[in-house]
C-alpha cells in the first residue's frame, strides 16, 4: 500500500494564480483532511471531509476549495494565491474517529 | 486561551535520561487523545493514542487526566533517534483533531 500520496512534493506559485494540490489515499479510509503548517502555528485544519460528498470547514478556511468525489482522493484547491498561503500542506485520512491519521509527505508552496 | 498547549521546549537531555512532556487542553468534550512525533522537515507519525487508562508502548507511556485536562508523554531510556518534536493532539468534536504547536526533544550523547 502506498499510504496518503500527495502531489507536486514542490510549488512555486506567482500571486493571484490557481492551482490544485492532489490527495490520494487507497486504504479505503473514510475520514480526509487538509491541514497547513506554518512556523510557531502548529498544524492548522484547512477542510476535512467523513466521506465521499461530504466535506466541511477547519479553522483556517478561505481561499481554499475541496471536493470529495470519491472515497480515495481529496483535492485541495487554491483559487487566487497570496503570500500568506505560503506553508507547507499536509493531507491525512484515518478510519475512524478513535484512530490516529496518517499523513502524506507533504507539499511545499511558496508564493510570490 | 489555545485549545491545546504544550511547552516548546527545547528540552535537551543525555541519551538513557528519561523525560516527560505535557500538554492541557481546553474543550472538556474531546473525545480522543493521540501523541504525534514529528522529524525536521517530514510528515508527524502517529506515535500512539492515549487512553484513559493510560497506556505503554514500551519506553514510551502516555497518561491521561480528564479531571484536569491534560496529557502527558513519558520516554524512558531516551536515544538519539527520540530526537524529533512531540505533538500533542485532541479530537474535539467530529472529526476535527487540533493540533498543539509541538514540544522539541534534543537527545545528546
Amino acid at each position: 500500500n502506498a499510504g496518503v500520496t500527495q502531489t507536486p512534493k514542490f510549488q512555486v506559485l506567482k500571486t493571484g494564480q490557481s492551482m490544485t494540490l492532489q490527495c490520494a489515499q487507497d486504504m479505503n479510509h473514510e475520514y480526509m483532511s487538509w491541514y497547513r503548517q506554518d512556523p510557531g502555528m502548529g498544524l492548522r485544519l484547512i477542510h476535512y471531509s467523513v466521506g465521499a460528498g461530504i466535506t466541511d470547514q477547519g479553522e483556517v478556511p478561505n481561499g481554499y476549495n475541496v471536493s470529495r468525489s470519491t472515497t480515495e482522493d481529496f483535492p485541495l484547491r487554491l483559487l487566487s494565491a497570496a503570500p500568506s498561503q505560503t506553508s507547507v500542506y499536509f493531507c491525512a485520512s484515518r478510519q475512524r474517529l478513535s484512530y490516529g491519521y496518517t499523513f502524506g509527505s507533504g507539499t511545499r508552496l511558496t508564493v510570490v | 486561551r489555545k485549545e491545546v498547549e504544550q511547552d516548546p521546549g527545547p528540552f535537551n537531555v543525555p541519551e538513557g535520561a528519561t523525560v516527560a512532556f505535557n500538554c492541557t487542553y481546553s474543550n472538556s468534550a474531546s473525545q480522543s487523545f493521540f501523541w504525534y512525533r514529528q522529524d525536521c522537515r517530514k510528515e508527524p507519525k502517529l506515535l500512539m493514542s492515549v487512553y484513559s487508562s493510560g497506556n505503554e508502548d514500551g519506553r514510551f507511556t502516555a497518561q491521561l487526566n480528564r479531571a484536569s485536562q491534560y496529557i502527558s508523554l513519558l520516554i524512558r531510556d531516551s536515544k538519539l533517534s527520540d530526537s524529533a518534536t512531540y505533538l500533542c493532539v485532541v479530537n474535539i468534536i467530529g472529526d476535527k483533531l487540533i493540533f498543539g504547536t509541538g514540544t522539541r526533544l534534543q537527545v545528546f550523547p
